[in-house]
């Protein structure tokens, strides 16, 4: 059972808003994943990272950031919401580096709206 | 770039039928392909995986086999249950080279009826 989690699960907020999305795993995995589904299901990557103290740009251009100070730790940030920021956000690790055979494990996702 | 394409949905089937879900990707190098269940209100959990040709991944009664030839992955199952109604994700993980994540397929919806 992978432990990883995700806080709020449901977020409605207005236009203009600061938000920060947690996600935390007790698995001690290197990587971690900021995936974005939007309402036809579809999946895409907005960020991830090797480690502490490194974060990437995923596939899918997005306004948000994120950090990564602590191992366990992978918080995305919206500095001023939006509408179009309106999806379901999903956090995922994976325990090796490099390997592409890894598995991503999953939270159970954020679903935001920003009215 | 990589990409992977699976079958639209809803698909609709009665409780106990045959099941398969056609996935097929383009990729560079040598992908690991996944399949992905995702049931209502949940994030996705791993269904399962193969890592090299002629690989077959099996589990809870579904099965799919990494074919190079002809670059698919069909999730099949013999005798679907109700339970089993959920969206499924094809998946593909290259190693190196951009962004590192996995490619999703756009997921196909699962309606097993009694």
């Amino acid at each position: 059972e992978a432990d990883i989690y995700q806080t709020p699960r449901y977020l409605v907020i207005g236009t203009g808003k600061k938000i920060t999305l947690e996600c935390s795993q007790t698995m001690g995995h290197d990587k971690m994943y900021w995936y974005q589904q939007d309402p036809g299901m579809e999946l895409h990557l907005i960020h991830y990272s090797y480690g502490v103290n490194s974060t990437e740009k995923g596939d899918l251009s997005s306004e948000s950031t994120v950090s990564r100070i602590r191992t366990e730790h992978f918080p995305l940030t919206l500095e001023s919401a939006r509408p179009s920021h309106t999806s379901q956000y999903l956090c995922a690790s994976s325990e090796y580096g490099l390997a592409s055979t890894d598995t991503q494990y999953f939270g159970p996702g954020t679903r935001l709206t920003v009215l | 770039g990589d990409s992977v394409t699976q079958m639209e949905g809803p698909v609709t089937l009665s409780e106990e039928a045959c099941l398969t879900i056609n996935c097929t990707y383009t990729a560079t190098g040598y992908p690991s392909l996944f399949w992905y269940v995702q049931y209502p209100g949940e994030g996705l959990q791993l269904l399962l995986k193969a890592t090299k040709a002629d690989d077959k991944g099996s589990n809870k009664g579904f099965e799919a086999t990494y074919r190079k030839e002809t670059t698919s992955f069909h999730l099949e199952k013999g005798s679907v249950q109700v339970s089993d109604s959920a969206v499924y994700f094809c998946a593909l993980s290259t190693q190196g080279g951009g962004a590192d994540g996995l490619t999703f397929g756009k997921g196909t919806h699962l309606i097993i009826q009694p």
